[in-house]
């Protein structure tokens, strides 16, 4: 079965710099997303990512984010300077076009996530 | 108010019980459901969609109520690898989620 894959599965990184989180999406799908989950708090929405461009973003997603899809297959979450706050799982996902499945199926597909932590 | 309120338990049950989790959310227009299952530092996998007229999934039932805002999902049998967290989420896309409620089903 096709999965979303992830790394780092772990970064550990210092306060101030820059750090890069990838993702695979299924090859197939069209809409991307990144959340977060800090230790013990619920999943929180980023950022959403179609057709080359943000679609939607959430009020976490501040001037320190960006997100890119280079070559057509990655998909990557950057963190210019990087804060003790941002620690914390970031998962990615994605969605296949409408349509393709039916939609009691229409599920979002998560990666294991990568484990940011920021010292 | 909380776009998804969840009891966070822990609800420790012995094996071959049952177990309820409730869930309520606050954004009237919200058209879909679902319940995600997510282990320790682990990402979030559906467990199952929630339809209108409630639905069954072998031990699993899920159950919505749009008059009063309100999702459950029963566990019948517990079995040990049902402990994890349960979460409510909302549909909308973005995905918006509860913070959970953890089970631990002991032997």
């Amino acid at each position: 079965e096709p999965e979303v894959t992830q790394t780092p599965s772990h970064q550990v990184t210092q306060m101030g710099q820059e750090v890069i989180l990838r993702c695979v999406p299924i090859s197939n799908h069209l809409y991307f997303y990144w959340y977060r989950q800090i230790l013990g708090q619920k999943v929180e929405f980023l950022v959403s990512f179609y057709n080359n461009e943000i679609s939607e973003k959430s009020e976490i997603f501040d001037d320190q984010f960006s997100v890119e899809r280079p070559d057509g297959s990655n998909f990557t979450l950057k963190i210019r300077s990087t804060k003790l706050e941002d620690s914390a799982m970031y998962f990615c996902a994605s969605l296949p076009p409408k349509g393709q499945v039916p939609s009691e199926s229409y599920e979002q597909y998560f990666g294991p996530g990568t484990r940011l932590t920021v010292t | 108010r909380k776009e998804v309120e969840q009891d966070p338990g822990p609800f420790n049950v012995p094996e071959g019980a049952t177990v309820a989790f409730n869930c309520t959310y606050s954004n009237s227009a919200s058209q879909s459901f679902f319940w995600y299952r997510q282990d320790c530092r682990k990402e979030p996998k559906l467990l199952m969609s929630v339809y209108s007229s409630g639905n069954e999934d072998g031990r699993f039932t899920a159950q919505l109520n749009r008059a009063s805002q309100y999702i459950s999902l029963l566990i019948r049998d517990s079995k040990l690898s049902d402990s994890a967290t349960y979460l409510c989420v909302l549909g909308n896309t973005p995905l918006v989620f509860g913070k959970g409620t953890r089970l631990s089903v002991i032997a």
